[in-house]
């Protein structure tokens, strides 16, 4: 079983939706949680980080953790085409310098 | 403000050959990693340097060495290139220590083909 799971998707929404993106993961000890997003040959840019749980919000996006579920969410508001792009998940443990990713979902915001 | 910078950024190799893929950053991070990422498979971690003077293997370090040269640069070498090393290689840093985990930065990446 992997330590981060991620549907890979296709997601494909119309421009203005709420997207839901999510992952689940295995190790109670993860306590950092990180989103990043990918756009098509360039490397992953960080957008949201948060520890333990509970919600964050940055402009149109919110990441949630959900602890006694294992389960992390990224919402994004009023979704743009500039949105399209993959979205992975990442968390890691406290004070342990490795970070376990999941494998990436793919939006396509739709004009 | 450059961030993290891979070179190159295309490579092709042919089977057997070896070659090294150089990442530098300039945001004074302790720690810096390799990731190779394939289709379905996300980013799985090469090799890692906890601080300057420190590697680690990672989940996939057969057939990779890697060279903490100083705290900003960090390499990796394929010694002798095969087909199913062929993939994306991401380097990334992070000021990680101390007990709070801080998230990483990823360069653009190399893409390498081997034949």
């Amino acid at each position: 079983q992997k330590e981060v799971e991620q549907d890979p998707g296709p997601l494909s929404v119309p421009e203005g939706a709420i997207v839901s993106l999510n992952c689940t993961y295995s190790n109670s000890a993860f306590q950092y949680f990180m989103w990043y997003r990918q756009y098509s040959r360039k490397g992953p840019e960080l957008l949201m980080y948060t520890y333990s749980s509970g919600n964050k919000e940055d402009g149109r996006f919110t990441a949630q953790v959900d602890k006694s579920s294992k389960y992390i969410s990224l919402f994004i508001r009023d979704s743009q085409p500039s949105d399209s792009a993959t979205y992975l998940c990442a968390m890691s443990r406290y004070n342990f310098n490795k970070f376990y990713f999941g494998s990436g979902t793919k939006l396509n915001v739709k004009p | 403000n450059a961030g993290v910078t891979q070179t190159p950024k295309f490579q092709v190799l042919k089977t057997g050959q070896s070659m090294t893929l150089q990442c530098a950053q300039d945001m004074n991070h302790n720690s810096m990693y390799w990731y190779r990422q394939d289709p379905g498979m996300g980013l799985r971690l090469i090799y890692y340097s906890a601080s300057e003077g420190t590697t680690d293997k990672g989940e996939v370090p057969n057939g990779y060495n890697v060279s903490r040269l100083n705290k900003r640069e960090f390499s990796l070498r394929l010694e002798s290139a095969a087909p199913s090393q062929t993939s994306v290689y991401f380097c990334a840093s992070s000021d990680g220590g101390g007990g709070f985990n801080q998230p990483q930065h990823f360069g653009d990446g190399t893409r390498l083909s081997i034949l």
